[in-house]
């Protein structure tokens, strides 16, 4: 059974680099093809990809978010870490880590995290 | 990127009407599209991959179709667990672009 849980801080103050941990069970970060990706969503909003860890360390981000956020994975805790810069209230919203599954050549995030949620505030 | 967009953003139904939600890609992805629903409070839950392919132990309700440029959700029968909001996604291309939403309400 796959499941996957973030945590972090609730409120960080504008400038301060965030830092969310993704914590999952049911699956290996070492085995070949696994993925975690992360998503977030403002209040009210619809949900945007961040990017993608890889087994690998073939890590993916989303451009616009590119020189802000880094994704690290720690294999012999089962986690990933994710890492951003100069928070700003934009920044608001709940945030999510999801399992990504594949079949074939399609990617999809088939088990996700319960979301934790972030305000950036002074 | 590659846009995403829904339509319609909203819509009023009934139980046991049966709701078709339009995705339209910026260009072509093939059939690299995922549908989700989700619920307020709630994560995500994924319903189709690959445009048609329906994710284990989705209902049967639910079906999807399309490639290209265009893509359709449709639920055969309504239910009262399925007024939510639902998103595509594709996945041909990074940034993995969601589309805006679809929210479906009770009428």
């Amino acid at each position: 059974q796959i499941t996957l849980k973030e945590s972090g801080p609730t409120l960080v103050k504008p400038t301060q680099t965030l830092t969310l941990t993704c914590t999952f069970s049911g699956f290996s970060l070492t085995a070949t093809g696994v993925g975690v990706g992360w998503f977030r969503q403002p209040p009210g909003k619809a949900l945007e990809w961040l990017g993608l860890i890889y087994w690998d360390d073939d890590n993916r981000y989303s451009p616009s978010l590119r020189s802000r956020l880094t994704f690290t994975k720690d294999t012999s805790k089962n986690q990933v870490v994710l890492t951003m810069t100069n928070m700003d209230p934009a920044d608001t919203g709940t945030y999510y880590c999801a399992h990504s599954g594949v079949w074939q050549s399609y990617r999809f995030s088939d088990y996700w995290g319960p979301g934790t949620p972030v305000s950036v505030s002074s | 990127d590659i846009q995403m967009t829904q339509s319609p953003s909203s819509l009023s139904a009934s139980v046991g009407d049966k709701v078709t939600i339009t995705c339209r890609a910026s260009e072509s992805i093939s059939n690299y599209l995922n549908w989700y629903q989700q619920k307020p409070g709630e994560a995500p839950k994924l319903l189709i991959y690959a445009a048609t392919r329906l994710q284990s132990g989705v209902s049967l309700r639910f079906s999807g179709d399309g490639s290209g440029t265009d893509f359709t959700l449709t639920i055969s029968g309504l239910q009262p667990d399925d007024f939510a909001t639902y998103y595509c996604q594709q996945c041909y291309r990074n940034p993995r672009t969601f589309g805006q939403g679809t929210k479906v309400e009770i009428k």
